[in-house]
């Protein structure tokens, strides 16, 4: 079995800034996302990355920047933080996209902006 | 685009009582579906999938059937324990498409 690493698991930051999240898996799986979670409005997809070097847009990526320079790892930015913006990141990762694969998750990664 | 719709945001049952949490779903192609199921502190986990119609899906004594006339995979469970109590996600997957979409989640509470 694999793992995905998400750090750090609670990030705190100010009012416009940059803030950085990680994750890492270890299934060797080419495509990894970055969903945002906020409650009663299920799992927002925000970037995608079908293969290294790869970054696709989702339904919400005005506001972050995502960065995927190796197959194991995927970073996601919050380019400037909102004012008391509290959300879950959800990064996961997947053998393949669309009918043929399933999602495997990492933790979670818990933004306040005070 | 394509959705997912779960009409249920709550769901409060007691031990033994049988659940349903419906979803309904809409795609341009021929999608496949799944369940999640998310603890509190943890990510979702995969529950289980079906990939074409009237193929059932079943994994921990949940189950669903893909209904591509209702547009459905509804979530059942024939009796339910305190420790089902989590957040339940209908998602899909389309052809030649690596997103997957997913509902609002259906928070489900048992109480013994």
């Amino acid at each position: 079995g694999g793992i995905i690493t998400q750090t750090p698991k609670f990030l705190i930051g100010q009012e416009g800034q940059k803030l950085t999240l990680k994750c890492q898996q270890n299934f060797n799986h080419d495509t990894m996302y970055w969903y945002r979670q906020d409650s009663g409005k299920g799992l927002r997809l925000i970037y995608y990355s079908i293969t290294e070097n790869d970054l696709q847009k989702g339904d919400l990526s005005e506001g972050y920047d995502a960065s995927r320079e190796k197959k194991s790892s995927f970073s996601l930015t919050v380019t400037s933080a909102q004012k008391n913006e509290m959300a879950v990141f959800l990064c996961a990762s997947s053998i393949a996209g669309g009918r043929t694969g399933q999602l495997y998750f990492g933790e979670g990664s818990k933004l306040t902006v005070l | 685009g394509d959705s997912v719709t779960q009409t249920e945001g709550q769901v409060a049952l007691s031990e033994e009582d049988f659940l349903t949490i419906h979803c309904n779903y809409s795609a341009s192609g021929y999608p496949a579906l799944f369940w999640y199921v998310q603890y509190p502190g943890e990510g979702p986990q995969f529950l289980f999938r079906a990939s074409r119609d009237k193929e059932k899906g079943s994994s921990r004594g949940f189950e669903a059937t893909y209904n591509k006339e209702t547009t459905s995979f509804h979530l059942q469970k024939a009796s339910v324990q305190e420790s089902d109590s989590a957040v339940y996600y209908c998602a899909l997957g389309d052809t030649g498409n690596y997103k997957y979409v997913f509902g609002a989640g259906t928070r489900l509470k048992v109480i013994a």
